[in-house]
């Protein structure tokens, strides 16, 4: 199993581009996430999704939309990025269940709007 | 508002000494508090804490949830450089699998 995979490592971008970060996992959890880490914050949740077709907000969701058309794929896409978005984008997965609350975490994308 | 507060910010220890991470929180209907390790990529898992007072090992490192006082310590015994790495708190509520996670601590071991 590859786990959670992450496509692009790193990309630059100038203000006004637009960008798609691509998720993929094989481990066929219900649920993933999108994060973003900056210095001294921990991570941060933009939005998640809990099943294919279904997406929602979360703690910094503004500036991003997100697309979950198939189980294994979560899209999280930049239309406008700004200096502000220069950050490290995890995706993350997990199983529904109670449980098992352990999230997964792909490798990171290092995302530099100047 | 949820919050997660970790402390200290950062530690330097010198390889054989033992660590103490805090993480405390404020959070509605509390379901589990996890632990993770981030070197240079992906926060790795290390534990879930569910039930106060029940402590959990993995080798040298050990974990307790003291829910009465609101927080949980991780320790890490006989340190060693490749123990150097940002510790990261999270919590999960008991509604959705949401986490919210805590600033982290970055802990640098010398040889």
């Amino acid at each position: 199993n590859a786990g959670v995979t992450q496509t692009p490592k790193f990309r630059v971008l100038k203000t006004g581009q637009s960008m798609t970060l691509l998720c993929a996992q094989d481990m066929n959890h219900e649920y993933m996430y999108w994060y973003r880490q900056d210095p001294g914050m921990g991570l941060r949740l933009i939005h998640y999704s809990v099943g294919e077709g279904t997406t929602a907000k979360g703690e910094v969701p503004d500036g991003y939309n997100v697309s979950r058309l198939k189980k294994q794929n979560f899209l999280l896409g930049l239309e406008s990025a700004a200096p502000s978005q220069t950050s490290v984008y995890f995706c993350a997965s997990s199983y529904s269940s109670a449980s098992t609350d352990t999230q997964y975490f792909g490798p990171g994308t290092r995302l530099t709007v100047l | 508002e949820d919050k997660v507060v970790q402390s200290p910010l950062s530690l330097v220890v010198h390889e054989g000494d033992t660590v103490t991470l805090n993480c405390s929180y404020e959070v509605t209907n509390f379901r589990s508090l996890l632990w993770y390790k981030q070197e240079k990529k992906a926060p790795t898992f290390l534990f879930m804490l569910t039930s106060s007072g029940i402590e959990k090992k993995s080798g040298r490192l050990s974990s307790i949830l003291d829910k009465k006082e609101l927080s949980s310590i991780l320790n890490i015994t006989a340190t060693q450089t490749g123990d150097s790495a940002i510790y990261l708190c999270a919590l999960i509520k008991a509604a959705g699998n949401k986490l919210t996670f805590g600033g982290g601590t970055r802990v640098l071991v010398k040889p």
